[in-house]
């Protein structure tokens, strides 16, 4: 049972490069998100999905964007990178978007931008 | 103001000690309550939902106090395994957001 898988854990940047963070859920689940994790500033959204087709912002949207084509599938792209987007990224979903309880994680990509 | 707020510890304690964790948020429309652990460099897990009645679960219990925007998290009897950093996440009701505090580091001592 794969849960949640993030692609990839580990990746540097140069600031200017664009790529892909691939996120993957086989619960079925409705409910997908994307935060980022700071020291000293805890979890912040950056985007939620609540079905396909559907996304909308969270606290920090800036610089990256995001598509749900599939119930599965929930991609972060950062457009052109910056070294403010440095930070450990969790993709993470729930099986129901109107009482998001309990949040399935990945095991986080660690991004470093130069 | 931050919506959720936590002290960020780090909270050193003994095996065996008793500790509390305080939590405050700011949307008094939130309805739903948790509280999460996360270990060093993984991702965080549900440890516990907060109900306004208060519920239990082991060593560990959990109250809310709605009057003044508070969530609490009390864990017994410390172990060495209970080191962490305690999550204290809110729904604030605005499509299914989750706001997640800091964090609160705890180390537990032998």
């Amino acid at each position: 049972n794969a849960g949640v898988t993030q692609t990839p854990k580990f990746q540097v940047l140069k600031t200017g490069q664009s790529m892909t963070l691939q996120c993957a859920q086989d619960m079925n689940h409705e409910y997908m998100s994307w935060y980022r994790q700071d020291p000293g500033m805890g979890l912040r959204l950056i985007h939620y999905s609540v079905g396909a087709g559907i996304t909308d912002q969270g606290e920090v949207p800036n610089g990256y964007n995001v598509s749900r084509s599939t119930t599965e599938d929930f991609p972060l792209r950062l457009l052109s990178a910056a070294p403010s987007q440095t930070s450990v990224y969790f993709c993470a979903s729930s099986y129901r978007s109107e009482d998001t309880g309990e949040l399935f994680f990945g095991e986080g990509s660690r991004l470093t931008v130069l | 103001r931050k919506e959720v707020e936590q002290d960020p510890g780090p909270f050193n304690v003994p095996e065996g000690a008793t500790v509390a964790f305080n939590c405050t948020y700011s949307n008094s429309a939130s309805q739903s309550f948790f509280w999460y652990r996360q270990d060093c460099r993984k991702e965080p897990k549900l440890l516990m939902s907060v109900y306004s009645s208060g519920n239990e679960d082991g060593r560990f219990t959990a109250q809310l106090n709605r009057a003044s925007q508070y969530i609490s998290l009390l864990i017994r009897d410390s172990k060495l395994s209970d080191s962490a950093t305690y999550l204290c996440v809110v729904n604030n009701n605005q499509g299914g957001k989750l706001i997640f505090g800091q964090g609160t580091e705890l180390s537990v001592k032998p």
